[in-house]
């Protein structure tokens, strides 16, 4: 068990609607992470935030929107996607944002855009 | 720019066998190397974490090594086993744009036949 939960594990959704990703976790970690994993491609990091503040949005398109209520807590909110964001996204955490910590992964939202 | 590659991509082996799993990556800035396990239909587990002021790290039958002059990192697995069975990913720090983030590569997958 790594301390990091997702919700829902499985998403089907159409180009038009609306939904969250939920990111748990249970370690006492300041610094959170949303990845995409796409077949056949690296591991792409999203976004990072690092006590709640947002320190990274790596060119990712406007229809994902991050929040960060509080260092446990992370969401991403999907709206209008496209056929080509179907993916696994994983959610994951450190101790802080430095690239020597070791982060722990959530099981990840298996997305499919219809 | 940090890239990190895993070649091949995938491996499938007896049961028993001691294996090499290669990483490389073109930053001998490099100042530490992870190694995750990811099972399918799930998120990444951290391995090892080895330090540039390490040759070696070691956890139970597995076994990392990294040599910045040669841009490389290897993963030894001793009498591998069917459990051995997942996608292994190397990962290694990028600094871009004044923040810090891990360079994943395309995870090399892995099948231990009994």
């Amino acid at each position: 068990e790594t301390g990091v939960t997702q919700t829902p594990r499985h998403l089907v959704m159409g180009m038009t609607n609306k939904k969250s990703l939920k990111c748990e976790q249970h370690l006492g970690h300041n610094a959170m992470y949303w990845y995409k994993q796409s077949a056949k491609k690296p591991l792409e990091l999203m976004f990072v935030y690092n006590f709640k503040e947002q320190t990274e949005n790596n060119s990712v398109p406007s229809r994902f929107s991050p929040e960060c209520p509080n260092s446990s807590h992370l969401f991403l909110h999907l709206h209008t996607l496209q056929p080509e964001d179907s993916a696994l996204y994983l959610c994951a955490s450190s101790q802080d944002q430095q690239a020597q910590e070791t982060q722990y992964f959530g099981p990840g939202t298996r997305l499919l855009v219809l | 720019k940090q890239e990190v590659t895993q070649i091949p991509a995938a491996l499938s082996v007896p049961e028993g066998e001691n294996l090499v799993l290669n990483c490389s990556f073109t930053d001998s800035a490099i100042y530490n190397l992870q190694w995750f396990r990811q099972d399918p239909g799930k998120g990444l587990t951290s391995l090892l974490l080895i330090q540039s002021s390490q040759r070696e790290q070691t956890s139970g039958r597995l076994n990392a090594s990294l040599d910045k002059s040669s841009g490389r990192s290897t993963l030894y697995i001793a009498a591998s086993q069917p459990g051995d069975s997942a996608t292994y990913l190397c990962a290694g720090p990028a600094r871009e744009g004044g923040s810090e983030k891990l360079v994943f590569g395309k995870g090399m997958k892995l099948t231990v036949n009994p």
